[in-house]
């Protein structure tokens, strides 16, 4: 069992490019997310999904977008990276309301 | 507004030391949701307790507990006989039950260093 898979592992952009973070579980999850790290300021919540086709934006969404087109899988795309969006990224999935979340690896992004 | 504050930046212990991590949370909500992960250095974050609001029972796990206090508005974590392999970076976290989606709220984050 995967549960949740993130690729790449590390990234490295230049400012002004854009780029996709992949995120896929097999859990059959409805609920993902996606959070960002930095330090001193533990995690915040960039988009967060309910189910496929349902999205919406979390504490931290301005320079990303996301969709949901299936249950599975729930990218993050950087439009144009800016050094500030230099940080680990974590997708996570949750079975059930309030549930705890299955985090997936994390992608260290630097952008330069 | 909903916040969790782990004043705790960083611990150090020496092997065999008991320890706690404290965590203070902030909700008008009177139904809520208080999590405890674990970030070991290979970075991967590891589910380690939920809680409900109407749970106070304290929690015991091998050498882990938790202590659930709704007057003081704290939900600690105690380690006993801490090991080399508890060093990590450990979070407090919250949902609210009227939030959409399950969002949680982290704390900053209590950096643990075990020493041999």
């Amino acid at each position: 069992n995967a549960g949740v898979t993130q690729t790449p592992k590390f990234q490295v952009l230049k400012t002004g490019q854009s780029m996709t973070l992949q995120c896929a579980q097999d859990m059959n999850h409805e609920y993902m997310s996606w959070y960002r790290q930095d330090p001193g300021m533990g995690l915040r919540l960039i988009h967060y999904s309910v189910g496929a086709g349902i999205t919406d934006q979390g504490e931290v969404p301005n320079g990303y977008n996301v969709s949901r087109s299936t249950t599975e899988d729930f990218p993050l795309r950087l439009l144009s990276a800016a050094p500030s969006q230099t940080s680990v990224y974590f997708c996570a999935s949750s079975p059930g309301f309030h549930t705890e979340a299955f985090f997936g690896q994390g992608t260290r992004l630097t952008v330069v | 507004a909903q916040k969790v504050t782990q004043a705790q930046t960083e611990i150090s212990v020496v092997e065999k030391e008991d320890v706690t991590l404290d965590c203070v949370y902030e909700t008008r909500d009177t139904t809520y949701y208080l999590f405890w992960y674990k970030q070991p250095p290979s970075g991967e974050l590891v589910f380690l307790i939920r809680r409900n609001s109407f749970d106070e029972q304290n929690e015991i796990s091998g050498r882990y507990s938790w202590n659930f206090q709704k007057s003081t508005s704290s939900f600690n974590f105690t380690i006993t006989a801490s090991q080399v392999v508890d060093s990590a970076v450990y979070f407090c976290a919250l949902i609210l039950s009227m939030e959409y989606g399950n969002k949680l709220v982290f704390g900053a984050g209590t950096i643990l260093r075990v020493k041999s």
